[in-house]
């Protein structure tokens, strides 16, 4: 079954520490995608990337740290500079030369 | 000015009519426009693309471009309580595919 997989479902940070939110595809996309989803509020793009080991930031960088080691796995680091993390956490993917973008299921991060 | 706007809602429509949802943009060149429907607590899931101006019906969905005046919309016919979903307005502004998101317009289909 091919699909975009996130982990955990839900995820709770304390204060001042790093948590990774996992994200993986075996959709053979070439892109990936991570957005922050506020209540209410649209997609915010916090960083992509087109090819394995590079990656750009989006609108919403400061705070957050990615990796793109395997064309499969986009993991995302919400780091203990990012004040106000709680927010669901989207994770998607496209095919090389394609706009459109497949979602995960989504990570939800609360902080204690 | 936000890059795409979409009217929050919610909209109320009753089961078996036609639901209106429109979306506005604000970069004149975007070519690529989507729409997703999300459900609470879910992730947003394709339901149309369209790239052209004029109409574009998939089942009971139909979205409409109109580049002149930089708007699309999306039109349920026939509603059904399962379409009771937040859409989410997608557009590609500077056609180097990332995508612009419009905050949703919350839909409740009342049987």
């Amino acid at each position: 079954d091919g699909g975009i997989t996130q982990s955990p479902k839900y995820l709770f940070r304390k204060e001042g520490q790093n948590v990774t939110l996992s994200c993986e595809q075996n959709l053979n996309h070439d892109a990936m995608y991570w957005y922050r989803q506020d209540p209410g509020q649209g997609l915010r793009l916090i960083y992509y990337s087109q090819i394995v080991n590079d990656f750009q930031k989006g609108d919403i960088a400061e705070g957050y740290s990615v990796s793109r080691e395997k064309k499969e796995s986009f993991p995302l680091t919400v780091t203990s500079a990012q004040k106000n993390p709680t927010a669901f956490y989207l994770c998607a993917s496209s095919p090389l030369a394609e706009e459109t973008q497949y979602f995960g299921p989504g990570t939800r991060l609360l902080v204690l | 000015q936000k890059e795409v706007e979409q009217n929050s809602g919610p909209l109320s429509v009753p089961e078996g009519a036609i639901a209106s949802l429109n979306c506005t943009y604000s970069d004149r060149g975007s070519q690529s426009f989507f729409w997703y429907r999300q459900y609470s607590g879910k992730s947003p899931e394709l339901i149309m693309s369209i790239y052209s101006n004029g109409d574009k019906e998939d089942g009971r969905f139909t979205a409409q471009l109109n580049k002149a005046s930089q708007y699309v919309s999306l039109l349920i016919r026939d509603s059904q309580p399962s379409d009771s979903a937040t859409y989410l307005c997608a557009v590609n502004p500077s056609n180097d595919y990332k995508l612009s998101f419009g905050a949703g317009t919350t839909v409740t289909v009342r049987a």
